[in-house]
């Protein structure tokens, strides 16, 4: 399994909608959690972090944390063109003590005005 | 405040010629520091992480090195570049549990 996994392939929706991405890690400890948006030619900036389960709302963007299936999610309402770029999730992986961010592949969204 | 400065913006260099791409961070101290590639239209690939002076971890097989010969100082190498070595390279810091912060990257083209 990998790391951390993105499946998803590119994402259109409508200016106004809900854009929904997930991400799944393998690592059990991981304590943090990270998404990123990456515009094109640009490099990545962090829009979240979550460290505890549940939901966490800043803005327009909600990111949700299940440790026990290991899964982390990021919702976007009321999308913009604005908010057209690849977004990528981030886990801290702990490996011989040590710590490292690890990456998904991410997922480009297309919002359509 | 932290800031990270990478350097060259672009590059283009023969195949088989050197590479040498400098990043620095200031404001921190011990930060990690990491190298990630991103070819076109793919995700970030981690090529080498390090955890302090010295302590570097490779990701990849590949015909690049990296040295950490300062605390806040990070180079990614090359003897001879291929063509495959073409891509957005991105130098990054983080503390241990923290989130990363990018530079502003260099898009290498290998001709």
């Amino acid at each position: 399994q990998k790391e951390v996994e993105q499946n998803s392939g590119p994402l259109s929706v409508p200016e106004g909608a809900i854009a929904s991405l997930n991400c799944t890690y393998s690592d059990r400890g991981s304590q943090s959690f990270f998404w990123y948006r990456q515009y094109s030619g640009k490099s990545p900036e962090l829009i979240m972090f979550i460290y505890s389960n549940g939901d966490k709302e800043d803005g327009r963007f909600t990111a949700q944390l299940n440790k026990a299936s290991q899964y982390v999610s990021l919702l976007i309402r009321d999308s913009q063109p604005s908010d057209s770029a690849t977004y990528l999730c981030a886990v801290n992986m702990q490996e011989y003590g040590n710590n490292r961010l690890a990456f998904g592949k991410g997922n480009q969204v297309v919002v359509i005005p | 405040s932290q800031t990270i400065h990478q350097w060259p913006a672009t590059l283009v260099q023969p195949v088989g010629s050197p590479l040498s791409l400098e990043c620095t961070v200031e404001g921190t101290s011990n930060p990690n520091l990491y190298w990630y590639r991103q070819a076109a239209g793919r995700g970030l690939q981690l090529l080498f992480y390090s955890v302090g002076i010295g302590q570097i971890s490779s990701e990849v097989p590949q015909n690049l090195s990296a040295s950490r010969p300062q605390d806040r100082q990070f180079i990614l190498s090359s003897k001879k570049l291929l063509l495959s070595d073409s891509g957005f390279y991105l130098c990054a810091w983080s503390l241990r549990f923290g989130e990363a912060f990018f530079g502003q990257g260099t898009r290498l083209t290998v001709v």
